[in-house]
């Protein structure tokens, strides 16, 4: 149990879907971050929060959108995505967000196949 | 920019073996170097980490000494056991751009 929770685990969406990712860390820390998972691939960073304001977009598509309502809680909203959008998404938190030698503590991450 | 290059995997042991996972990076300045495991069906977690040239992390009896002069990181196991099997990354944090830049992870299974 890493104190980073990912709901859903698994989630099967048409392209004309809309649904969402929610993260929530329960570590009192102030920075949040998207990561995108695909085999064979380097992890990719999407979007990164810090003190609920965004200081990181990766130049991802707008088909993904972030919510940072408060420092606990991070979403990613998804709308008409892509087959090549399908991967293990992942969350994850740190203290501070402007360290360099800050660690990350990760979710278990949001399986995400699009149909 | 930053990179991080990885050995391609996967790597393939017997219980007992010793392990070398090959890591060398590209950074500007002097970054810190992180090794994290990703178990199956699981998040990335930390194994071990080191912030100057010639430090040695070490975790779980894993090891990986900062060689700057060689820009690596390798990680090293002198004994693998089955629950060893994970996907290992290996990640830099470099000054300037605090976030980590991550290579494409090598998939170690190890056989009883």
């Amino acid at each position: 149990e890493t104190g980073v929770t990912q709901t859903p685990r698994h989630l099967v969406m048409g392209m004309t879907n809309k649904k969402s990712l929610k993260c929530e860390q329960h570590l009192g820390h102030n920075a949040m971050y998207w990561y995108k998972q695909s085999a064979k691939k380097p992890l990719e960073l999407m979007f990164v929060y810090s003190l609920e304001e965004r200081v990181e977009n990766n130049s991802v598509p707008s088909r993904f959108s972030p919510e940072c309502p408060n420092s606990s809680h991070l979403f990613l909203h998804l709308h008409t995505l892509q087959p090549e959008d399908s991967a293990l998404y992942l969350c994850a938190s740190s203290q501070d967000g402007g360290l360099a030698n800050e660690k990350l503590f990760f979710g278990s991450g949001t399986q995400l196949s699009v149909l | 920019g930053n990179s991080v290059t990885q050995m391609e995997g996967p790597v393939t042991l017997s219980e007992e073996a010793f392990l070398t996972i090959n890591c060398t990076y590209t950074a500007t300045g002097y970054p810190s170097l992180f090794w994290y495991v990703q178990y199956p069906g699981e998040g990335l977690q930390l194994l071990l980490k080191a912030t100057k040239a010639d430090d040695k992390g070490s975790n779980k009896g894993f090891e990986a000494t900062y060689r700057k002069e060689t820009t690596s990181f390798h990680l090293e196991k002198g004994s693998v056991q089955v629950s060893d099997s994970a996907v290992y990354f290996c990640a830099l944090s470099a000054e300037g751009s605090y976030i980590p830049t991550f290579g494409r992870g090598t998939s170690l299974i190890v056989h009883p």
